[in-house]
């Protein structure tokens, strides 16, 4: 088993270009997220998807979008990068998620450096 | 959305025991208590999970009062290798969602 990989590693953007990052888990989880973390702060939910198909907002949706057509996948895209989307990205993946009444471990990728100029 | 609360930072010295306590006044009923460790440039790590009384693994003991409105993490005899971020997780079941407070930065000294 890899676990959750995320590429790329680091990446440097102008504002207003766009990208993926991507997030990838082969552990048939059902629940994956994505979190950012700036420095020196803990880490804010961007979006969430409880499954194949569905996905919702975290606390930090404002110029991210989500989509998941597989479980094994979960692209978290910048729409139009801004300085303050600088920060660590972290992708996350869980067992089942809500439905397993918060008993879930989360496995975490080892995360994206993302540096908006 | 249920809010945790810990210390920003700790201190300690190698082989001595740490308690980080998290305050989580707002869990819900199903609600299960994780703790997670960050190491700089990495992303966290389970440590341990319960949901009331006293849990104990290979690693750590987490206590857990009867009214679960709060939480402590034990680290026994810790180590420089210890030092890191430590995150109170409450998972918010009936939201859907988790989410991290800002975590306790525990340093070990030697």
């Amino acid at each position: 088993n890899a676990g959750v990989t995320q590429t790329p590693k680091f990446q440097v953007l102008k504002t207003g270009q766009s990208m993926t990052l991507q997030c990838a888990q082969d552990m048939n989880h059902e629940y994956m997220s994505w979190y950012r973390q700036d420095p020196g702060m803990g880490l804010r939910l961007i979006h969430y998807s409880v499954g194949a198909g569905i996905t919702d907002q975290g606390e930090v949706p404002n110029g991210y979008n989500v989509s998941r057509s597989t479980t094994e996948d979960f692209p978290l895209r910048l729409l139009s990068a801004a300085p303050s989307q600088t920060s660590v990205y972290f992708c996350a993946s869980s067992r089942n998620g809500r439905l397993a009444g918060g008993t879930d471990t989360q496995y975490f990728g080892p995360g994206t450096r993302l540096t908006v100029l | 959305l249920a809010k945790t609360t810990q210390p920003i930072s700790m201190d300690s010295y190698e082989g001595q025991e740490v308690n980080i306590t998290c305050s989580h006044n707002n869990i819900a009923t199903n609600d299960y208590i994780t703790w997670y460790q960050q190491f700089p440039s990495q992303g966290p790590r389970f440590i341990i999970q319960g949901y009331k009384t006293k849990v104990t693994n290979e690693v750590a003991s987490l206590f857990i009062p009867a009214d679960r409105k709060s939480s402590t993490l034990s680290l026994p005899r810790v180590s420089l290798s210890d030092t890191a971020v430590y995150y109170c997780l409450v998972p918010n079941t009936n939201a859907g969602k988790s989410t991290f407070g800002d975590g306790t930065t525990l340093t070990v000294k030697p």
